[in-house]
């Protein structure tokens, strides 16, 4: 089977940098993506690692460490509208199989 | 329209209607998903269909029943639901396989209250 394990909750201030991690346990993995959700709406796509290291778009990070099963969100430069819920998701074959999200409440 | 739709946004039921969602994909992707999210859980994976071949069905009951005519429509026939069926049905599209799967996108969802 396969498990997924995020913080449940995470806050910080505007302008900070906040990490999310996530540690899974799967057989056949083929990457780790992480989607964004807010409030009502629907999750969208932020990133994906298929390989180990760090990946950069804009203000948010992705990183993954295969042999340690980890993984990580970096948000920098926090604004108000990224108080949202995230979560990390794995590649298994054809489907994707998603974490219990992290809600982020950034504050002024 | 762009991206994918489902339609209706918001349904409420009782137990023995029988109502359908429906999801439109207009993104030329080969792989459509439906997805439950309920409150403080995980979105759990419910149908995969790849080239509109049903690849999985993750123990779901027999009261949902997919139905996928081509790769761009995805239906989600419901009849005999229970109240724990309440939750918000979200479909997704990607370009498929192993790799394509890991980038969803997905519709707003359809919010449904069983009565």
């Amino acid at each position: 089977g396969q498990s997924l394990e995020q913080p449940s909750e995470v806050t910080a201030v505007e302008g900070a940098i906040v990490q999310i991690n996530c540690t899974y346990q799967t057989s056949g993995f083929y990457g780790l993506s992480w989607y964004q959700q807010h409030d009502g709406g629907a999750p969208t796509f932020l990133s994906y690692n298929a390989l180990d290291g760090l990946e950069e778009t804009g203000r948010f990070s992705s990183f993954l460490s295969r042999s340690d099963s980890y993984g990580y969100l970096l948000l920098q430069e926090l604004q108000m509208k990224d108080s949202a819920s995230y979560f990390c998701a794995v590649g298994v074959t054809d489907k994707l199989i998603f974490g219990t999200g992290t809600r982020l409440q950034v504050f002024p | 329209e762009t991206g994918v739709t489902q339609t209706p946004r918001h349904l409420v039921m009782g137990m023995t209607n029988k109502k359908s969602l429906k999801c439109e994909q207009h993104l030329g992707h080969n792989a459509m998903y439906w997805y439950k999210q309920s409150a403080k859980k995980p979105l759990e994976l419910m149908f995969v269909y790849n080239f509109k071949e049903q690849t999985e069905n993750n123990s779901v009951p027999s009261r949902f029943s997919p139905e996928c005519p081509n790769s761009s429509h995805l239906f989600l026939h419901l009849h005999t639901l229970q109240p724990e069926d309440s939750a918000l049905y979200l479909c997704a599209s990607s370009q498929g396989g192993s790799s394509g799967a890991n980038v969803l996108t997905f519709g707003a969802g359809s919010r449904l209250t069983v009565l």
